[in-house]
């Protein structure tokens, strides 16, 4: 299983938006409304933030929100605040009981 | 409130095995999946399997089929990641994640620095 394709880096300035993709297959990310996208602060566990495409844990700002089209999949940090400061990952269900992350999104408030 | 306490780093040798341990507590162990997560250094999350708490069934990736093994003791509330055949690329920071709403996993452990060295 490859993992999912997020870009390397994305970055916005404070009060900005900044959307970040990640893009699988139909085996994946296009055959299953099981998406869900994971903050991580550098030396920290990784935190939910997003379930089942564009659903939000209690307690996650919305600010935080997701989408999904075909096999790609998109998270978007809205109002950009400093401590949004982290790596992003999403990950998918991929069928027979088998997950995949993604590769991983620096996001760089400016 | 949830909590996934795992237990402390370990340095081990290639070609020897490591057990990293996850103790469950103010939920009921049960009724969650229980996922491992591990993250080599500078690198992306890797999914590596998991157990049904309830019926002990497990699904691991690929990648460490034959080499992974997930086990769990109720009694205890504690799940349990075994890893055999160590090599150097093995040294990584491992997550236990519970299994949460939309097959997510919503509450993680604090992580287990596993560091493999001759």
């Amino acid at each position: 299983q490859s993992a999912l394709t997020q870009p390397p880096s994305a970055s916005g300035s404070p009060g900005q938006s900044v959307t970040i993709s990640c893009t699988g297959t139909s085996s994946d990310v296009g055959g299953y409304n099981y998406v869900s996208w994971y903050q991580q602060h550098p030396g920290k566990a990784p935190k939910l933030m997003i379930y089942e495409v564009s659903k939000r844990p209690s307690g996650v700002p919305d600010r935080f929100s997701g989408s999904k089209s075909g096999n790609t999949a998109s998270l978007t940090v809205s109002g950009l605040q400093a401590e949004d400061e982290a790596d992003y990952y999403c990950n998918s269900y991929a069928g027979s009981n088998n997950f995949v992350f993604g590769t991983g999104t620096k996001v760089t408030v400016l | 409130q949830v909590q996934l306490v795992q237990s402390g780093a370990e340095v081990t040798k290639p070609g020897a095995s490591v057990k990293v341990s996850c103790k469950a507590s103010a939920y009921t162990f049960t009724r969650y999946a229980m996922h491992w997560v591990r993250q080599a250094p500078g690198q992306r999350l890797e999914w590596m399997g998991w157990i049904n708490v309830d019926n002990g069934d497990t699904k691991y990736s690929q990648k460490f089929h034959g080499r992974v093994t997930i086990t769990r003791d109720t009694s205890a509330s504690i799940a349990y990641m075994d890893l055999s055949s160590l090599i150097s690329e093995d040294t990584a920071v491992y997550y236990c994640a519970r299994g949460g709403p939309g097959q997510s996993c919503d509450f993680w452990g604090q992580g287990t620095l596993v560091t493999v060295s001759s």
